[in-house]
């Protein structure tokens, strides 16, 4: 089984600031990585697929990079609405695997 | 546009068994391959089970498999999920999610979940 570690576990920013956070798999996945955004009580959101393709309505701030073991997602300039956990997950091989998940907080 | 509404979820006694249900809408149905997945309370996402498009393939965790079953009626646009010897550990919320293509592990949309508690 593929193992996603997402570091950092949380993330306390201000609002305007950028956010970087990480995804490294135990083997390589390709580019086979998606990102997705959950909020309390509601569903997770795709963000990002393979690697770095925005999904449909996703703001621009959001960009995905990486291939092989390391995947990057980066929140340019925070919004609001941004403060969530973020989730990667892969497909390169059954069974499909998320990592833990990163909180990003309001500081 | 894209709507998956899952039901079924509730209380229920270690060992029973439960069927979910997951009813789509705002697309092709039988043109994507579909998937199960839960959180428990607290907790992160786990993928439990996949189906292609026209059913032909199927994949689960090793920790469900034998217990629960993945299915899908593509005439009544319903993805479905059998839960049989349920154990406290299966107590989450369980999601439907879209595969865009015909099952290649690609997950984009999600429906609102519904919850499973196994009362012991």
């Amino acid at each position: 089984e593929i193992v996603l570690t997402q570091s950092p576990a949380t993330l306390s920013l201000s609002p305007g600031e950028g956010a970087t956070l990480s995804c490294r798999a135990s083997q390589s996945v390709n580019r086979y990585l998606a990102w997705f955004q959950q909020k309390p009580g509601q569903a997770p959101r795709l963000l990002i697929f393979d690697a770095s393709n925005r999904a449909t309505g996703i703001p621009a701030r959001f960009s995905g990079s990486g291939s092989g073991t390391d995947f990057t997602l980066t929140i340019s300039s925070l919004e609001p609405e941004d403060f969530a956990v973020y989730y990667c997950q892969q497909r390169s091989d059954w069974p499909l695997t998320f990592g833990g998940g990163t909180q990003v907080d309001i500081k | 546009q894209v709507h998956l509404v899952e039901s079924g979820g509730g209380v229920v006694q270690s060992g029973r068994s439960l069927r979910l249900s997951c009813a789509a809408s705002g697309f092709t149905f039988s043109n994507y391959g579909m998937h199960w997945v839960r959180q428990a309370p607290g907790k992160g996402l786990e993928w439990l089970a996949s189906l292609w498009h026209d059913g032909s393939n199927k994949y689960y965790r090793d920790s469900v498999k034998g217990r629960f079953t993945i299915s899908r009626d593509n005439s009544r646009n319903t993805l479905y999920l059998h839960l049989s010897s349920l154990r406290a550990d299966d107590t989450a919320v369980y999601y439907c999610a879209r595969g865009p293509g015909g099952g290649d592990g690609r997950i984009d949309y999600w429906g609102q979940g519904t919850l499973v508690t196994v009362s012991s």
